[in-house]
């Protein structure tokens, strides 16, 4: 069974700090990994994805992979309470669709 | 640029009624899926779909029919809708016709069945 595990939070953090956002993931052989951010009410969109080993940055957002640990993060920096939301880590499983975790509830406190 | 619609957006029935929710593409993505979100279960894969008239079942598919005739429609049916069925759907498509690529989601159906 492939399994995404996150912590369900809530992760709360004060404006401008650092949120780091973390999965474990269950199948060694995945080569895709995705972050979601889900506002509440809303559908789930795309905001990050990884496929190789290292860092990957786009604006405030700081991909982190490491397959050798079955480890991937996510990094906001400078957070703004705009950032609130459930961020859903997400992996391909293979000859499956892809492999969600339950998501983390982040709050960014003003 | 439509992206990927669904509709109804919010549905109430009664329990042992055929409900059937709408999926449309713009995109001509070949995957399509189907998920289901419950507080405490996260997003749960009902059915997806490689192309048209190729469906395949995900992690939840007892009460559901989909099919897919048109690539940019998948269409998700609840035969006889339990109140277990209530829940949010999410239609998702997949970008270069690749199961394990990205996928964008529609703004989802709210689906109460009392």
């Amino acid at each position: 069974q492939k399994e995404v595990e996150q912590n369900s939070g809530p992760l709360s953090v004060p404006e401008g700090a650092i949120a780091s956002l973390n999965c474990t993931y269950s199948d060694r052989g995945s080569q895709s990994f995705f972050w979601y951010r889900q506002y509440s009410g809303k559908s789930p969109e795309l905001i990050m994805s990884i496929y190789s080993n290292g860092d990957k940055e786009d604006g405030r957002f700081t991909a982190q992979l490491n397959k050798a640990s079955q480890y991937v993060s996510l990094l906001i920096r400078d957070s703004q309470p705009s950032d609130s939301a459930t961020y859903l880590c997400a992996f391909e499983g293979g000859n499956t669709p892809l492999v969600f975790g339950k998501g983390t509830r982040l709050s960014v406190i003003a | 640029d439509a992206g990927i619609t669904q509709s109804p957006r919010y549905k109430i029935t009664e329990t042992g009624r055929q409900v059937t929710l709408m999926c449309h593409q713009t995109w001509s993505h070949s995957y399509m899926f189907w998920y289901r979100q419950d507080l405490g279960h996260g997003l749960r894969l009902i059915y997806y779909s490689a192309a048209a008239d190729i469906t395949d079942k995900g992690e939840v598919p007892d009460g559901y029919v989909v099919s897919r005739s048109k690539t940019e429609n998948f269409p998700l049916t609840l035969e006889s809708a339990t109140r277990s069925q209530t829940s949010v759907y999410f239609c998702a498509s997949s970008r270069v016709g690749q199961k394990n690529n990205e996928q964008f989601f529609g703004p989802g159906t709210r689906l109460t069945v009392l």
